[in-house]
């Protein structure tokens, strides 16, 4: 069985640019969970992806935005990117809303 | 204040020592996680908790939902459990998405 896997593992970017991360679901996974994770804290939640629909989003703003396609793999775009963007980028899989949740290695973003 | 406070937030011990790290929340929850971060970002899930007491090898978990208080308890420690360990809850209500402590680093020395 595959895990989660995330691309690229790391990534710089200028401020102003736009980035698409990618996650793919372990299998049998419907769910996706995106969080965003700031060098020192603990991760915040960005969205969630069920069956390929929004289901919950926390307190990002709308220059955040997501994907997720029939084989339930996810992608986390973010436009106009700013300095306070760099982290790492976790996505996690999930067979079911509430169940327990699998995450991949991270994605670590720098925004110079 | 946070949701989800965890203490301590830095612990450093030797081998073999018992360690606990705490973890309360002040929400209304469906379920508790137990989750390990190594240096580089991957986080692995350890337990998923809603009631009592897990038991993984030498890691041990406790919830109290009327304390809103859960432990992780690792017996007989030993170097390669240096890691962050993170609390995060499921709220009761809007059930989809965790909410996080902000870690708790483990060093153990030889």
């Amino acid at each position: 069985e595959t895990g989660v896997t995330q691309s690229p593992t790391h990534l710089i970017k200028t401020r102003g640019q736009q980035v698409t991360l990618r996650c793919s679901s372990q299998s049998g996974h419907n769910t996706v969970s995106w969080y965003q994770q700031a060098l020192g804290q603990g991760p915040q939640f960005i969205f969630q992806y069920y069956r390929e629909e929004e289901n919950g989003r926390g307190n990002f703003p709308p220059r955040f935005s997501g994907l997720q396609f029939p084989n339930y793999s996810s992608e986390l775009n973010v436009n106009a990117l700013e300095l306070d963007d760099s982290a790492l980028y976790l996505c996690a899989s999930s067979r079911d809303v509430t169940y327990e949740q699998y995450f991949g290695p991270g994605t670590r973003l720098t925004v110079t | 204040k946070n949701e989800v406070e965890q203490s301590p937030q830095n612990l450093t011990a030797q081998e073999g020592e018992f360690i606990t790290i705490n973890c309360s929340y002040s929400v209304g929850i469906s379920a508790l996680h137990w989750l390990q971060q190594h240096p580089g970002g991957g986080i692995v899930s350890l337990f998923m908790l809603s009631s009592g007491k897990k038991k993984h090898g030498r890691l041990i978990a406790t919830i109290n939902i009327q304390e809103k208080h859960s432990s992780l308890h690792i017996t007989a420690s030993h170097p390669r459990d240096s890691a962050v360990y993170i609390c995060a809850v499921r709220h009761y209500l809007g059930a989809q998405k965790l909410v996080f402590g902000q870690g708790t680093r483990l060093t153990i020395n030889p």
